[in-house]
């Protein structure tokens, strides 16, 4: 069975910082990643994704993920908060052309930021 | 756009009650599912649902069922409400052509049963 698990479950940093949000999964084939946002009393957005090709890839509002087979991780970075990065951030996996495409998601990381 | 819409944005129900959670989607989509959002365990699938008619338990099914006899529809159903089915219930759909890539969430439904 398919797991993710985010190990930091509250991360607080200041604005102008960089950020990173720690990704493990566990997963006995091609892993589909993604990271998706979810701003205080707003949807599930998806920031970014993965599946083949570069391993680094970039997404919506300045993030970018960088995918690493040999340590099964896929982190999240920015290098530069802004205050409204404030938001609970969630990792999944998927399994490629899996029927019923169900989506497997970490517990979470809620991201504070400091003026 | 894809809209995944949640009858209830909130929900307060009596223990042991019958609860219906509804969602609908207008994209034709093949696969809807429900999941429920707790602080520190993110979001666990409930069930799920590629076809008509058709169902699949996720990872946390006990004390739920679901309905699908319409495309569009997807059902949440809590057949004897307890209190430790408090929690954020989010539906979400994405088609067979577009796979994970393209789920829709709805806002969700918050439901605290009492």
């Amino acid at each position: 069975a398919q797991s993710v698990t985010q190990p930091d479950i509250h991360i607080t940093v200041s604005e102008g910082a960089s950020l990173e949000l720690r990704c493990n999964y566990s997963y006995g084939a091609t892993p589909y990643l993604f990271w998706y946002v979810q701003s205080p009393g707003q949807g599930l957005q998806l920031l970014l994704k993965y599946f083949s090709g570069d391993t680094l890839v970039q997404g919506i509002k300045g993030f970018e993920a960088e995918f690493k087979r040999s340590q099964s991780s896929f982190n999240l970075r920015k290098p530069s908060v802004h205050w409204s990065d404030a938001a609970e951030y969630f990792c999944a996996v998927a399994r490629f052309k899996a029927a019923g495409n169900k989506l497997t998601f970490g517990g979470g990381t809620r991201v504070l930021v400091k003026p | 756009d894809v809209k995944v819409t949640q009858s209830s944005r909130y929900l307060v129900k009596r223990t042991g009650e019958k609860v219906f959670l509804e969602c609908v989607q207008d994209m034709d989509h093949e696969n809807m599912f429900w999941y429920r959002q707790d602080p520190g365990l993110g979001l666990r699938l409930i069930y799920f649902s590629y076809d008509v008619k058709m169902k699949e338990k996720g990872d946390i099914p006990e004390g739920y069922s679901v309905s699908r006899e319409k495309k569009e529809r997807f059902s949440l159903i809590l057949e004897s409400a307890s209190t430790n089915q408090t929690s954020m219930y989010l539906c979400a759909s994405t088609s067979e052509r577009t796979g994970p890539d393209g789920y829709t969430f709805g806002s969700g439904t918050r439901l605290t049963v009492v």
